[in-house]
């Protein structure tokens, strides 16, 4: 079950530069998506959404862009932080379903160095 | 900021055995999820809940599974005999309504099976 896909699992970039994160997906009935941050030892924390009506969405300094024609979302955090050192989680859910179930993908460690 | 909490952060059982994952969702939340993460993999779904039933269960979430809300604060996931391929993080979320609505995840149980 692939269904979403995060196929770099790292990435390091330096303090003030932008981190850029990459998720893709195969059902094309996916229609909400979210990205998760994960500390080690911690539960997911929310980040930020996007509803497949629109191609991007922004909240501080962490921007989500939604390709649904290549059925591609990216996360961007600009500037990195070393705070945002962590394991990032896109995950999607089904157009019109009410039962909120979500699809992960596997991860991307980012390391965010000084 | 109102937040899921799980209990215990750790339980460690013997095969066969029975265990309880308790959790406690964010309190105007309707919609109550698990899933779970086995070491070096994906979160993946186990089951969500709404309205003291089942709405969805994956494959994984066979009859030694079973969930219950016994009071208006918990939510717990049983394990009636336990398999070693159980051991992984355990995480509680809930989301206020199902579509298109974001999952606010607890901090896990990790559950590791002897």
């Amino acid at each position: 079950d692939q269904q979403v896909k995060q196929n770099s699992p790292s990435l390091s970039v330096q303090e003030g530069r932008i981190s850029i994160l990459n998720c893709d997906y195969t059902n094309s009935m996916f229609d909400y998506f979210l990205w998760y941050k994960k500390y080690p030892a911690e539960g997911p924390t929310f980040l930020i959404s996007i509803s497949s009506i629109k191609d991007k969405n922004e909240d501080g300094r962490f921007t989500v862009f939604l390709n649904k024609s290549a059925k591609h979302l990216s996360l961007h955090i600009v500037p990195s932080q070393p705070g945002d050192s962590a394991v990032y989680f896109c995950a999607a859910s089904v157009r019109g379903s009410t039962l909120g179930r979500l699809y992960f993908g596997r991860g991307t460690q980012l390391t965010v160095w000084p | 900021e109102p937040e899921v909490t799980q209990t215990p952060s750790h339980q460690v059982t013997q095969m066969g055995q029975e265990v309880i994952l308790r959790c406690v969702p964010i309190s105007n939340h309707l919609y109550f999820y698990w899933y779970r993460q086995i070491l070096g993999q994906k979160v993946e779904f186990l089951v969500s809940f709404y309205n003291n039933e089942i709405s969805e269960k994956s494959e994984i979430f066979d009859d030694q599974f079973s969930v219950e809300r016994p009071d208006g604060s918990n939510f717990t996931l049983k394990i009636r005999s336990t398999k070693l391929e159980d051991s992984a993080m355990y995480f509680c979320a809930s989301s206020v309504g199902s579509y298109q609505e974001t999952q606010y995840f607890g901090p896990g149980t990790r559950l590791l099976v002897l």
